[in-house]
């Protein structure tokens, strides 16, 4: 699986949108690009993922750019409860049925009333 | 979204006793899940991959022997941490996938 690079953290001030960048310049062709996040000592949770096309969802958006060497992850209003750990995760195959994940240092979020 | 759930949430146990931590897919069938670590202010770190009906495939590093793992059924996986010492105090997630990987709350160990 491809290598991803993240800021180590960000701040974003609440009702303001968060934009969460990651770097993943040796990615294949049949890699996905997937970010969790993780709330202080819980399990992490699922947000999105993508292969070329920008995705939505009720969590956020993600925009993966032309060349699909980085993509953003937008969380558009960000509130307090997003304050967390956000992982990008770069891996073969749209299903993760059967296979594992590979998780880096991430970026801690901290969204600030 | 799928569910997986674990027992306990946390644990305290003495030096040289063993635990059991299990993992429970509660609205699908997983014939695979997975087991991390994750140490305070540091990233998940797989230990190791848990198969129904088969042996568990273990993490270059982790012993086999120490954190035995079964997953006799398509919604339950177990890992027992035998004799335990302070350095496997730790946080312990669980992951199953229907589609997209779900992780369980976690497991807080404290090895006394």
């Amino acid at each position: 699986d491809a290598k991803t690079t993240q800021p180590t953290s960000m701040d974003c001030a609440e009702g303001r949108a968060a934009n969460l960048p990651c770097n993943h310049s040796t990615i294949s062709g049949n890699e996905y690009v997937y970010w969790y996040r993780q709330i202080h000592s819980q399990g992490p949770q699922y947000i999105i993922h993508g292969l070329k096309n920008n995705e939505t969802n009720e969590m956020a958006s993600l925009i993966i750019t032309e060349d699909r060497k980085s993509s953003t992850l937008i969380l558009p209003h960000a509130t307090l409860r997003d304050t967390a750990v956000y992982y990008c995760i770069v891996r073969v195959g749209k299903e993760t049925s059967g296979s594992r994940l590979t998780f880096g240092e991430g970026t801690q979020l901290t969204v600030n009333p | 979204g799928a569910v997986v759930s674990q027992h306990p949430s946390w644990v305290i146990c003495k030096s040289g006793t063993s635990v059991k931590i299990e993992c429970r897919s509660l609205d699908f069938q997983a014939t695979t899940m997975f087991w991390y670590r994750q140490f305070p202010k540091q990233s998940l770190m797989l230990m190791a991959t848990s198969n129904e009906g088969s042996k568990a495939t273990y993490e270059q590093g982790v012993e086999k022997d120490k954190f035995l793992i079964n997953h006799a059924s398509l919604t339950l996986s177990t890992l027992t941490v035998t004799s335990a010492h302070p350095e496997d105090s730790s946080f312990y997630i669980c992951s199953a996938n229907p589609y997209e990987q779900y992780f369980g709350p976690g497991t807080r160990l404290t090895v006394t």
